[in-house]
């Protein structure tokens, strides 16, 4: 089995840009896709990252995702930060029928 | 609408049993890939179990195998999922989620779960 890291916390200004990284412990990042998860206070989980770089419809632009070969890791980036976009941001992979969340980031707009 | 609506949780003793249901409205149940994760208070998220369309194939997380069976009925549009020998590290709220499939899989419905309290 691998594990996903994630930073515990983040913390931006409105406005400004943030990039939440998530690494692989082991296997190629690029094996499998990555998808991100954002969960505010008190409900469940929504998508808004899948497949690596894909938003569902609904998740504005300032959305994006990408994956680092060299460093194995996925990154979040968030644009343009609303006070909306605080929540708990989970990253997610799966391989051989073991399906790994990272540990969460929490998000704070401030 | 898609919407999953879980059922089931509450408080039970170490080594109890509890069995939740899932139940589905807005989809055809029986096209997709379901699956239960879930969270213990203030922690992160945990992946439980998957099983197939069909019921064919079911997988579990490593911390609930042998303890949990993940079961659906197609002609009910209910998945379900029993907990034998309840621990209370087993204490989290209880999603359930449509697994979707484009080029990867993803869960793009959740339900708003249900809590499960192992305490003596």
């Amino acid at each position: 089995n691998f594990m996903l890291t994630q930073p515990h916390s983040v913390s931006e200004s409105p406005g400004e840009t943030v990039t939440i990284s998530c690494t692989r412990s082991s296997g190629d990042i690029a094996n499998n896709y990555v998808q991100w998860y954002r969960q505010r206070p008190g409900s469940s989980p929504t998508t808004v990252i899948y497949e690596d770089t894909q938003r569902p419809s609904g998740v504005p632009d300032r959305f994006s995702g990408s994956i680092d070969r060299s460093s194995n890791s996925a990154s979040l980036t968030i644009s343009g930060l609303k006070t909306e976009d605080e929540a708990d941001y989970y990253c997610q992979s799966y391989a051989d029928n073991n399906w790994m969340f990272g540990g969460g980031t929490k998000l704070t707009v401030l | 609408e898609v919407q999953l609506v879980e059922s089931g949780g509450g408080l039970v003793q170490p080594g109890g049993s509890l069995r939740l249901s899932c139940e589905a409205a807005g989809l055809t149940f029986s096209n997709h890939w379901m699956t239960w994760i879930r969270q213990a208070p203030g922690k992160g998220l945990e992946w439980v179990s998957n099983i197939k369309r069909d019921g064919s194939e079911k997988y579990y997380g490593d911390s609930v195998k042998g303890r949990f069976t993940i079961s659906r009925d197609n002609a009910q549009n209910s998945l379900y999922l029993q907990m034998n020998s309840l621990r209370a590290e087993d204490t989290a709220v209880y999603y359930c989620a449509r697994l979707i499939y484009n080029n990867g899989y993803h869960w793009d419905y959740w339900g708003q779960g249900t809590l499960v309290t192992v305490s003596s």
